[in-house]
């Protein structure tokens, strides 16, 4: 079957760095992508990664290792706007996203 | 670029009567149209996959006379909730995919808020 694994809850301090993995397993891959979620709204884009390595914009950063099956969000000097959940997809073979069940993510002053 | 709006935002209903949502993308073409349902403090759950002049394609467990998705043009796609229940209260929303240069992205609607009394 096809998973996709990410800790249900992180708390950092503002002006911090926080970083949020995550893991998966599915049938093909086309490349992984994460969304920002605030509560109540639409997932906003934020980030896509397809080769191996590093994506930086801005505070944001996006890690990719294939062969792992690995990914993470570096989201550094924390503003308390940050708060939302952080949703981390998968897109398959069939072009399919496979989302996985989100991050909150508590930013405290 | 790559705007996808939905209507109505929020809307009320007794149970029993049917509701449609317009997912429309305003500055350029989706060939194909995904619906989402999110519970609260759940995670996006697809519920079919619309494709412009075709039947949609449901997940497995959504029932497809209940949940009835019309995909008429290249920009709108619309999603019936028909004899709604209070189960189906639920925050839906759409995504239109576009093609990028180098990978396929999906934009979302800003979601709407279904309540059945």
């Amino acid at each position: 079957g096809q998973n996709i694994d990410q800790p249900t809850e992180m708390t950092a301090t503002e002006g911090a760095i926080v970083q949020i993995n995550c893991t998966y397993q599915t049938s093909g891959f086309n490349g992984l992508f994460w969304y920002q979620q605030h509560a109540g709204e639409a997932p906003t884009f934020l980030s896509y990664n397809v080769l191996d390595g590093l994506e930086e914009k801005g505070r944001f950063s996006s890690f990719l290792s294939r062969s792992k099956g690995y990914s993470y969000l570096l989201l550094k000097e924390l503003q308390m706007k940050d708060s939302a959940s952080y949703l981390c997809a998968v897109m398959d073979s069939n072009y399919q996203l496979i989302w996985g069940a989100g991050t909150k993510l508590i930013i405290k002053p | 670029g790559a705007v996808v709006s939905q209507h109505p935002s929020w809307v009320i209903c007794k149970s029993g009567t049917s509701v449609k949502i317009e997912c429309r993308s305003l500055d350029f073409q989706a060939t194909t149209m995904f619906w989402y349902r999110q519970f609260p403090k759940q995670s996006l759950m697809l519920m079919a996959t619309s494709n412009e002049g075709s039947k949609a394609t449901y997940e497995q467990g959504v029932e497809k006379d209940k949940f009835l998705i019309n995909h008429a043009s290249l920009t709108l796609s619309t999603l019936t909730v028909t004899s709604a229940h209070p189960e189906d209260s639920s925050f839906y929303i759409c995504s239109a995919r576009a093609e990028r240069e180098s990978y396929n992205e999906q934009f979302f609607g800003p979601g709407t808020r279904l309540t059945v009394l």
